[in-house]
């Protein structure tokens, strides 16, 4: 079975400060990564997803990510935080082969982006 | 509409009575998704819908939960005779394509409170 693991509930940085909010991942083969955001009363929206070739994937409002096969992460990384990056961040799998198309996540980590 | 719309918004009801929770995807998206919200569980799959195959309900806490989806377009979930632990958030998330790996887009979502 797969399953995604964010080992932190709440990351707190200052504003124009780097950001990382954590993501590993356990699947059979190979997987399909992907990073959605919550923000307050809103339904999740899509940042960015990795499918293959180049590990390091670049998405929505400056978010990057990079998956590393060894350690099973997909961490998500953003240069320079803004207080409008405080959201509820969510990280999901899915087998590339097997596992129907359903999309398992994590219990999401919640970024404070503080002035 | 231009996005993935839910009814009703919030829903207050006793214990032991039927909820209906209704989701209208986007137009032209072959799958369809129900996933439940809880504090501090992440979300958790219920059942996935795509095309006219039969639908993935592994998900489903119980046999009290059903969903169905008409015309291959607007579908329900229904929860019966409903529990305290029933309180969540329903979200409702459509695809363009179940084969193909193409991010999901989420409706705000359905607040259940069973009393």
């Amino acid at each position: 079975a797969q399953s995604v693991a964010q080992p932190e509930d709440q990351v707190n940085v200052a504003e124009g400060n780097p950001l990382t909010v954590k993501c590993t991942y356990s699947v059979s083969g190979n997987p399909y990564l992907f990073w959605y955001v919550q923000y307050p009363n809103r339904g999740l929206q899509f940042l960015l997803k990795y499918i293959t070739g180049d590990n390091l994937v670049k998405g929505s409002y400056g978010f990057e990510a990079e998956f590393n096969k060894s350690q099973t992460s997909f961490h998500l990384k953003k240069p320079s935080a803004l207080v409008s990056d405080s959201a509820l961040y969510f990280c999901a799998v899915r087998p590339v082969t097997g596992g129907g198309n359903k999309l398992t996540f994590g219990t999401g980590t919640q970024l404070k982006v503080e002035l | 509409g231009a996005g993935v719309s839910q009814s009703p918004s919030n829903k207050v009801t006793e214990k032991g009575k039927d909820v209906e929770l209704r989701c209208d995807p986007i137009s032209g998206h072959t799958a369809l998704y129900w996933y439940r919200q809880s504090l501090g569980q992440g979300l958790e799959f219920l059942i996935y819908f795509q095309g006219n195959s039969a639908p993935d309900k592994s998900g489903l806490p119980s046999d009290r939960f059903s969903a169905e989806r008409t015309g291959g377009s607007v579908s329900t979930l229904t929860i019966q005779r409903t529990q305290q632990e029933d309180s969540a958030v329903y979200l409702c998330a459509s695809s363009s394509s179940g084969s193909m790996v193409g991010e999901l887009f989420f409706g705000e979502g359905s607040r259940l409170t069973v009393l």
